[in-house]
């Protein structure tokens, strides 16, 4: 299994501000997501990231609050742009599914408060 | 597209007595199928999954789990509770085909009383 570290493991932010999550993993991996967690909710996707092009969003994401990056198989970043109280969520990078039933391994999170 | 529902967001148990957390799936083709487990301010850990190999499925710290295709449910047991199962449950569904990412259930809070 994969062994995903995530920084900062937890951040306190005043609206308006930006801070970006770094995930790394040790070993080359071709398929990375970002979830979010909002107090006491299950997961949502927010997004695909992509190795060498631009992440793929879901539904009510966009790449101007979350900007993405994946410079390479084992790193990603997730920005958390212009932030409001709303984005207070734990927020998880994942790797895995890369084929069929592949089990997808998660980093412990990064636990934002933003006052 | 797939969905997940888990009937019961807690769930509350004696220990020693029998855990179920019920999960249903929908889904136009044969899906993949797991359970997460989250302790208190901890990440997701992998408890079982189901990629159609066997239906009844066994995974960590005594848990199990059995894919009925005509009730399109898996539903997670473990026969006796302990204490330290007290946590958050996710049940998860990904395809094979496009989206890889998992979809997933709301969660089920299980409490044990001792």
């Amino acid at each position: 299994s994969a062994v995903i570290s995530q920084k900062p493991s937890r951040d306190i932010c005043q609206r308006g501000t930006s801070l970006t999550i770094q995930c790394q993993v040790d070993s080359q991996v071709t398929m990375m997501f970002w979830y979010r967690q909002q107090p006491g909710q299950s997961l949502t996707l927010i997004a695909t990231a992509n190795q060498g092009s631009e992440a793929t969003y879901e539904s009510g994401f966009v790449i101007d609050k979350f900007p993405i990056s994946r410079p390479n198989l084992t790193f990603s970043t997730l920005t958390v742009s212009n932030m409001s109280p709303e984005d207070s969520s734990i927020y998880l990078c994942s790797v895995g599914g890369g084929s069929s039933g592949e089990t997808q391994y998660f980093g412990p999170g990064t636990r934002l408060l933003v006052l | 597209a797939q969905s997940v529902t888990q009937l019961g967001s807690h769930v509350s148990v004696s220990e020693g007595a029998l855990v179920l957390l019920r999960c249903n799936y929908s889904s136009s083709v044969p899906p993949y199928l797991f359970w997460y487990v989250q302790y208190p301010n901890q990440g997701l850990q992998l408890l079982l999954k189901y990629t159609s190999a066997a239906t009844l499925v066994k995974g960590i710290n005594g848990f199990e789990a059995e894919f009925k295709k005509s009730e399109t449910s898996f539903h997670l047991t473990k026969p006796s509770a302990h204490m330290s199962d007290a946590a958050e449950y996710f049940c998860a569904v990904s395809l094979d085909t496009g989206r890889r990412a998992l979809t997933f259930g709301s969660g089920t809070r299980l409490q044990v009383q001792p």
